[in-house]
């Protein structure tokens, strides 16, 4: 699996778009990046995940670039409840597994 | 999604002793994993629990310390064996569920070990 890199540490302000970003240079064509968020003391959290479209859900947006070297997840409305790890993943179609890596942790501040 | 639970949610045990971790899923599932998270780090994969056969461990983790069971499609057990201070940890169980989207993976609330 490729490996994915995060900044260690962002701040958002209460009510203001998150934009977490990710890079994953070396994803393959088979790759999907899934986004997970672990909130302190509970399991991850699926949160999205895209191959080469930009996706949507009721939690977040999902930007992949077009040449899929990078991505970013956005939370559109940050509220305290998002202060959390959040992880990039890139997974390969019929891998059984997923690795994480170090995560961000985003604190949405007052 | 799927209702994941494990049990004991936490314990506190003493260096040399054994603690089975029992995770129970809601729906039928494909795949069982269990994973560690050490204190202040990310999750680390230990094994796939497969149905009715040995589990598939990953580099740096062996059967004789961490035995699993899978004995049906919604529930497994992990072991920790002989434990010391440094299996303190969370362990997770994770499952991808069958039929949906087979690529989307949840996780149970995590059991809290501490070995003194």
């Amino acid at each position: 699996d490729a490996k994915t890199t995060q900044p260690t540490s962002m701040d958002c302000a209460e009510g203001r778009a998150a934009n977490l970003p990710c890079n994953h240079s070396t994803i393959s064509g088979n790759e999907y990046v899934y986004w997970y968020r672990q909130i302190h003391s509970q399991g991850p959290q699926y949160i999205i995940h895209g191959l080469k479209n930009n996706e949507t859900n009721e939690m977040a947006s999902l930007i992949i670039t077009e040449d899929r070297k990078s991505s970013t997840l956005i939370l559109p409305h940050a509220t305290l409840r998002d202060t959390a790890v959040y992880y990039c993943i890139v997974r390969a179609t019929g891998a059984n597994n997923l690795f994480f890596g170090t995560g961000t942790r985003l604190t949405v501040i007052p | 999604s799927a209702v994941i639970s494990q049990k004991p949610s936490r314990d506190i045990c003493q260096r040399g002793t054994s603690l089975t971790i029992q995770c129970q899923v809601d729906s039928q599932v494909t795949m069982m994993f269990w994973y560690r998270q050490q204190p202040g780090q990310s999750l680390t994969l230990i094994a796939t629990a497969n149905q009715g056969s040995e589990a598939t461990y990953e580099s740096g983790f062996v059967i004789d310390k961490f035995p699993i069971s899978r004995p049906n499609l919604t529930f497994s057990t992990l072991t920790v064996s002989n434990m010391s201070p440094e299996d303190s940890s969370i362990y997770l169980c994770s499952v991808r569920l069958a039929g949906g989207s087979s690529r989307e993976q949840y996780f149970g609330p995590g059991t809290r070990l501490t070995v003194t």
